[in-house]
């Protein structure tokens, strides 16, 4: 069964600071891959996706991903992080069940930022 | 552009009554809705998946009758809890997704709705 395992439960960087969070899948098949941030009491707000191509994603707000096939992975990245990026993330992959295409999402990823 | 909306953004309610959540998409026609459940710090279950005009497709363990699911239109779908307990009380989210052609893999959001049930 497809699964996608964030195995940070809770990460801490000070601003400024350099940003990698993981993410492994377990998918038969080329992956559908995204990660989403979510404010508290807040939905999701996507912030990159992989499809196929550059297996380097350039998303919003300064994020970026990798997709590593021999690994399963696709970490999440930011260079320099913001006060404002204190949140929860959640990578997720499309999978079909049937005719149907659904997202499963990994546990979460909780992010603290120090100033 | 892709903006979901859900209504109400919060609710509180009696026990053994019924709460109905609204999902719009606003911009786009959404033939796919999904339904959501998160608990606090924790990730999103996927309740059920409903389709333009067709009945939902609920998930192992989700009770149909206690969470009815209605997709009309192509921009709206509506949960309803019936005969809500404080076991219900959670977030629930709505996503959204349009179809074409050439399907999109992307699901739009909505900002979720709390609902406690006292």
């Amino acid at each position: 069964a497809q699964s996608v395992t964030q195995p940070d439960i809770h990460i801490t960087v000070s601003e400024g600071a350099s940003l990698e969070l993981r993410c492994n899948y377990s998918y038969g098949a080329t992956p559908y891959l995204f990660w989403y941030v979510q404010s508290p009491g807040q939905g999701l707000q996507l912030l990159l996706k992989y499809f196929s191509g550059d297996t380097l994603v350039q998303g919003i707000k300064g994020f970026e991903a990798e997709f590593k096939r021999s690994q399963s992975s696709f970490n999440l990245r930011k260079p320099s992080v913001h006060w404002s990026d204190a949140a929860e993330y959640f990578c997720a992959v499309v999978h079909f069940s049937g005719s149907a295409r659904q997202l499963t999402f990994g546990s979460g990823t909780q992010l603290t930022v120090l100033p | 552009g892709a903006v979901v909306s859900q209504h109400p953004s919060w609710v509180i309610c009696k026990s053994g009554t019924s709460v109905k959540i609204e999902c719009r998409s606003l911009d786009f026609q959404a033939t796919t809705m999904f339904w959501y459940r998160q608990f606090p710090k924790q990730s999103l279950m996927l309740m059920a998946t409903s389709n333009e005009g067709s009945k939902a497709t609920y998930e192992q363990g989700v009770e149909k009758d206690k969470f009815l699911i209605n997709h009309a239109s192509l921009t709206l779908s509506t949960l309803t809890v019936t005969s809500a307990h404080p076991e219900d009380s959670s977030f629930y989210i709505c996503s959204a997704r349009t179809s074409g052609i050439y399907p999109t893999y992307e699901q739009y959001f909505g900002p979720g709705t709390r609902l406690t049930v006292t």
